[in-house]
């Protein structure tokens, strides 16, 4: 059973496109999370979501935004795709706040052209 | 803000040999979180420490925090191919925030 899934696996666009990744989670955890990897597999926390309320934004530019449609999603929107967003994004669950250990997702490979 | 450092970057063992990664940190640590990842997948989560002094294992992976909570160690013992991939330590910065380091890549050699 898959516990926290993303689709798609891979991603390739052009610039200036808008696309979406999504999340899903089986696990009935309240707190969701979008992280991104970078080409030197720097992991750095984007979004988190507790019971589909933005708890912590990062600087994100707001060309993404995220969405959360009920706590078992939380779905990751970009607009106008700039080559800098080529990256691995990583969902990512846990049960709660504080300490929780959070489980993630396989990642969506991003490629920007 | 918190910053975790892991060295080494990059380690290639023979298989059956032991290894370490360690993970320090900037600031004291409340909540450090070991995960794997292999190429093209997700973080598997491996253990998670909190208390100065405390020590976990699973398996043939021991992970050890220090008193001071400032430094983790990840210890393979007679490592195999299975153990390859990228290591990450993590830390808690609290509000559900895990701050990660660099990360680890570890190539075992048959």
């Amino acid at each position: 059973d898959t516990a926290v899934s993303q689709t798609p696996k891979y991603l390739v666009t052009q610039m200036g496109n808008d696309k979406s990744i999504k999340c899903e989670q089986n696990l009935g955890h309240d707190t969701m999370y979008w992280y991104k990897q970078d080409s030197k597999k720097f992991l750095k926390i984007m979004f988190s979501y507790n019971n589909k309320e933005l708890i912590i934004n990062e600087t994100v530019p707001n060309r993404f935004s995220p969405k959360s449609p009920d706590k078992a999603h939380l779905n990751l929107h970009i607009n106008s795709l700039e080559l800098g967003d080529s990256a691995v994004y990583f969902c990512a669950s846990s049960q709660g706040g504080g300490r929780d250990t959070q489980y993630f997702g396989p990642g969506t490979r991003l490629t920007v052209l | 803000s918190q910053e975790l450092e892991q060295s080494p970057q990059s380690l290639i063992v023979q298989e059956g040999k032991n290894l370490t990664i360690n993970c320090t940190s900037s600031k004291t640590l409340y909540g450090l979180y070991w995960y794997k990842q292999k190429y093209g997948e997700g973080l598997i989560f491996l253990m998670m420490l909190q208390k100065g002094g405390e020590e976990k294992s699973h398996e043939k992976i021991t992970a050890k925090l220090d008193e001071k909570k400032q430094q983790s160690s990840l210890h393979i013992t007679a490592s195999q191919p299975s153990h390859a991939g990228i290591y990450l330590c993590g830390a808690n910065q609290g509000a559900q925030k895990l701050v990660f380091g660099q990360g680890t890549r570890l190539t075992i050699n048959p």
